[in-house]
C-alpha cells in the first residue's frame, strides 16, 4: 500500500534553516509528481510546492518562492523540502503528498511533520 | 486569478444527507477539483477527483455514501446516510498554470 512518511520537523529560530524528508513506498515513486502541503495551527491547507516525476519541473507558492526548495531522489524514493529563512508564519504541519496521475492534485497524504519557528 | 470558495461551516443530522459546495472563480468553470476529508487531529484523506461534467474518480476505500456532481462553476460533494465520523473538515483543491489552490475548507457538524 502507498506509504508516505515525513521527518525532519522541529523547533527552529527565525532566519534559520531546516530540511524535511519524505520516504515513499508502495508505488513507483519515479513515475509520480509529488507535492508539499502545509497547515498552520487551526488553519486550512496551503499548497507549498510540487516537483515533476523526473525533477525537471518545480513550482512554488508565492509565499515560499525563493526561500524553500523542493527536490527528489528517485534512486532512494525520497522527496525533500529545504526551508531557508524561516519565519514565525511558516509554523505549520508539513505534509508530503503524491500527485494523482493526470491531475495536479493530491491522492495520498503522509501523516505530517511539525515545523515550529520561534525564538 | 484562480480562487476556490467554500462555506466555512455546514451541519446535518445523523442519517441524513448533506451537500457541500466548492465554487470556482470566474473563467474557471471547466476545472476539475479534488475533495479531501480531514477528521479531527488527523491528516487529510483524498475522497475524489470531480470533473466539470460531474464524472468522478474516488480514492481507495471511499464508500458509496460519498458522491460528487457539478454545475457551472460549482462542484458538490454529497454525503448520504451521515455517520458521526463524517464530522470533519472538507477541502476542495484545484490547479492552474504553475499553481495549486485549496479552498478554505468547510467544517461539517453531524447533529
Amino acid at each position: 500500500q502507498v506509504q508516505l512518511v515525513e521527518s525532519g520537523g522541529g523547533v527552529v529560530q527565525p532566519g534559520r534553516s531546516l530540511r524535511l524528508s519524505c520516504a515513499a513506498s508502495g508505488f513507483s515513486f519515479s513515475s509520480y509528481t509529488m507535492h508539499w502541503v502545509r497547515q498552520a495551527p487551526g488553519r486550512g491547507l496551503e499548497w507549498v510546492a510540487l516537483i515533476s516525476f523526473d525533477g525537471d519541473i518545480k513550482y512554488y507558492a508565492d509565499s515560499v518562492r525563493g526561500r524553500f526548495t523542493i527536490s527528489r531522489d528517485n534512486s532512494r524514493n525520497t522527496l525533500s523540502l529545504q526551508l531557508n529563512g524561516l519565519r514565525p508564519e511558516d509554523t505549520a504541519m508539513f505534509y508530503c503528498t503524491r500527485g494523482l496521475r493526470g491531475a495536479t492534485v493530491s491522492d495520498y497524504w503522509g501523516q505530517g511533520t511539525l515545523v515550529t519557528v520561534s525564538s | 486569478q484562480l480562487v476556490v470558495t467554500q462555506s466555512p461551516s455546514a451541519s446535518a443530522s445523523l442519517g441524513a444527507s448533506v451537500k457541500l459546495t466548492c465554487t470556482l472563480s470566474s473563467g474557471h468553470n471547466s476545472h476539475a477539483v479534488a475533495w479531501h476529508q480531514q477528521q479531527p487531529q488527523k491528516g487529510p484523506r483524498f475522497l475524489m477527483l470531480l470533473n466539470s461534467d460531474g464524472s468522478h474518480i474516488k480514492g481507495d476505500g471511499i464508500p458509496d455514501r460519498f458522491s460528487g456532481s457539478s454545475s457551472g462553476a460549482e462542484r458538490y460533494l454529497t454525503i448520504s446516510s451521515l455517520q458521526s465520523d463524517d464530522e470533519a473538515d472538507y477541502y476542495c483543491q484545484t490547479w492552474g498554470t504553475a499553481i495549486v489552490v485549496f479552498g478554505g475548507g468547510t467544517t461539517l457538524t453531524v447533529l
